[in-house]
């Protein structure tokens, strides 16, 4: 199995351009999270998904990051306009209650942003 | 707030050595704690959580509530373990919400 797949895994862009992430979770895997990492950090979650719906969104940037989960499969993370700061690793992990280690988080190779 | 602090950023043992890498908590209540490896250039990766009390590739951890620690340790460092760890803490009752720390490089030399 392929595991998480995110895309692209690289990406280079002037600031204030839109950009988006796309990730494919899990085959099966309900929950999906969007981690953002900056260097020398570690990963920082921004949303959590359950099916469909974001339960957890409470540390979004919603100004200027939104993300859907349309038919609770993949997942695409978009950042409107970007800015400098927003340089940094974006990681897609997903998980399943039903899994033999319940809620263990699989994580993605992620995507590196950066931002010129 | 939940908060997980690896004081160090970087350490450095002699293969065959013992290992401690550190891990602090700060949580009102019985939280659940993690160990996530990192290896280069994969992805990362649960290494063990305290609930299983598992040993895994040698590693052992476990959780002193009165000093609200977490220390990964292994007796005998091997090269292979050169990789970037991070503690992380979640609320009880699942994995779901991982509060993460800045990691601890740790590098095994021959």
């Amino acid at each position: 199995e392929a595991g998480v797949v995110q895309s692209p895994r690289y990406k280079i862009i002037e600031k204030k351009q839109p950009v988006a992430f796309w990730c494919n979770p899990i085959s099966g895997h309900n929950t999906l999270y969007w981690y953002l990492q900056n260097l020398g950090q570690g990963p920082e979650l921004l949303i959590r998904y359950e099916n469909e719906e974001a339960v957890d969104d409470s540390q979004l940037p919603k100004d200027r990051f939104s993300a859907e989960r349309l038919k609770g499969v993949d997942s695409t993370l978009k950042i409107q306009p970007a800015e400098l700061g927003d340089s940094a690793v974006y990681l897609c992990a997903s998980s399943s209650r039903t899994s033999g280690r319940a809620n263990e988080q699989f994580f993605g190779p992620g995507t590196r942003l950066t931002v010129l | 707030a939940q908060r997980v602090t690896q004081p160090e950023k970087l350490l450095s043992v002699f293969k065959g050595a013992p290992v401690e890498l550190k891990c602090n908590y700060s949580y009102s209540g019985s939280p659940e704690l993690f160990w996530y490896v990192q290896y280069s250039r994969q992805r990362l990766q649960l290494l063990l959580r305290h609930i299983s009390r598992e040993s895994i590739k040698g590693f052992t951890a476990d959780l002193n509530k009165g000093e609200t620690s977490f220390h990964l340790k292994k007796p005998f460092a091997q090269e292979e373990d050169s990789a970037m760890y991070y503690c992380a803490l979640s609320p009880p009752g699942g994995g779901n919400k991982l509060t993460f720390g800045t990691g601890t490089q740790l590098k095994v030399e021959l």
